[in-house]
């Protein structure tokens, strides 16, 4: 199972909005609605923040936004902070009764 | 409060055995789905496998790099989940964690293990 393909950064300045693109394929991410998306700061554990493609987690800011259309899931985080800088990781169900994440992103913010 | 505490990482030679375990509190246990994440150095995370509640059957699924080389079991009586790792390959040093599994996410993470494989 290949990973799922990520950018491996993106950038954007305080108050901005980015999206991350999770793309796979119809075994994964298109064929299922258990994409999630973590966040990960150095040297510390990830941490859930959109599951089921669009939902967030109680006590996840509702700056965080997921969406998918056909393969590709998005992570979109409006009115960016500094302290959103982090890496970031989707994650998909396969057909093969697995998890695949993606590459990654690295989020800075400039 | 969820905690989810992974111990048992360390050095080991290639070909080697370890078992890790994740001792779990602050919910239910017994009816908990729960995954093995790892994390090798500067790299992306990547699934290991899964165990389901035994209300639900107490299966088990692996990644292909680990199937049949990884076993991951469970005793609820002590709320601890564990990860047996044999025929040990280099490739497999990593941060391991483990995690909650709700649907299709894994919602609580523990603080990680580090498994060095080195001869």
């Amino acid at each position: 199972q290949s990973a799922l393909t990520q950018p491996a950064s993106v950038s954007g300045s305080p108050g901005q909005s980015i999206t991350i693109s999770c793309t796979g394929t119809s075994s994964d991410v298109g064929g299922y609605n258990y994409v999630s998306w973590y966040q990960q700061h150095p040297g510390k554990a990830p941490k859930l923040i959109i599951s089921d493609v669009s939902n967030r987690p109680s006590g996840v800011s509702n700056r965080f936004s997921g969406s998918k259309s056909g393969n590709t899931a998005s992570l979109t985080i409006s009115g960016l902070q500094a302290e959103d800088e982090a890496d970031y990781y989707c994650s998909s169900y396969t057909s093969s009764i697995t998890w695949v994440f993606g590459g990654g992103t690295k989020l800075t913010v400039l | 409060e969820v905690q989810l505490v992974e111990s048992g990482g360390g050095l080991v030679k290639p070909g080697g055995s370890l078992r890790l375990s994740c001792a779990a509190s602050g919910f239910t246990f017994s009816n908990a789905w729960m995954t093995w994440v790892r994390q090798a150095p500067g790299k992306g995370l990547e699934w290991v496998g899964r165990i389901k509640s035994k209300t639900d059957g107490g299966t088990t699924d692996y990644a292909a790099p680990v199937k049949g080389r990884f076993t991951i079991s469970r005793d609820d009586s002590k709320n601890t989940l564990y990860l047996q790792m044999n025929s040990l390959k280099t490739e497999d040093t990593a941060v391991y964690y483990c995690a909650t599994q709700r649907s299709g996410s894994f919602d609580y993470w523990g603080q990680g293990t580090l498994v060095t494989v080195s001869s």
